[in-house]
């Protein structure tokens, strides 16, 4: 296993486009978060889904969000009608029911919105 | 509402020159307190959980440690690649007990 990946990398979009970041968590864990960071701040929580049900949003998420875990395995996390103010770094994170070893990032996904 | 802060934002060290930063929090119970290393352009790296208070953990030049209020992570003899920067994070036993409230981290240099 390779860890959490998230694709793309990097993502420019024009404001009013729509776009989507896909995760793929750690196969064994049933736990997937999503967080947002932007520069010079620490990363801030999203949602969080236990397999496939997404059990919290975070009042940061407006109705442009969307985020889905279909079948409890990869997750997407979409963006209606993109600002400017979304541009961040969007990061996924995946654990199992124990926290001694953390949760694990993904590397990201930058999205900078023109 | 869970808080933390550390301090302080930037830290500039030559390399062997021993430090600490610093982590304070507020949670309603704390379940963990999480030390993580972010490089630039990546996601955070899980580093340490601690629990309790008193509770320390090492790996490698790190040490954490723990207090009611507060958590430490020294770093001794740092060298050029430990430079990036430290994230500190709580999970409370609150109604959302197991989401990550993070600080906005330091920035640690250290100088060849």
């Amino acid at each position: 296993d390779t860890g959490v990946s998230q694709d793309p990398r990097h993502k420019i979009t024009k404001r009013g486009q729509n776009v989507t970041f896909r995760c793929d968590p750690i196969s064994e864990h049933n736990r997937l978060y999503w967080y947002r960071q932007t520069l010079g701040q620490g990363p801030e929580f999203l949602t969080y889904f236990q397999n496939e049900a997404q059990l919290e949003k975070s009042r940061l998420l407006s109705d442009r969000f969307s985020a889905e875990r279909p079948k409890g395995s990869f997750s997407t996390l979409e963006i209606q009608r993109t600002e400017q103010g979304d541009s961040a770094m969007y990061l996924c994170a995946s654990s199992s029911s124990s926290a001694d070893y953390g949760y694990t990032f993904g590397s990201g996904t930058r999205l900078t919105v023109v | 509402e869970d808080q933390v802060t550390q301090s302080p934002e930037a830290l500039r060290l030559q390399e062997g020159e021993s430090s600490s930063l610093n982590c304070s929090y507020t949670v309603s119970g704390l379940r963990g307190l999480f030390w993580y290393r972010q490089d630039p352009g990546k996601g955070p790296e899980f580093l340490f959980t601690l629990y309790s208070a008193g509770e320390e953990k090492e790996k490698e030049r790190l040490k954490a440690t723990l207090t009611k209020k507060e958590s430490f992570l020294h770093i001794t003899a740092p060298k050029p690649e430990d430079s990036a920067t430290y994230l500190c994070a709580v999970q409370g036993s609150g109604g959302s007990n197991y989401k990550l409230t993070f600080g906005k981290g330091t920035l640690l240099t250290v100088n060849p």
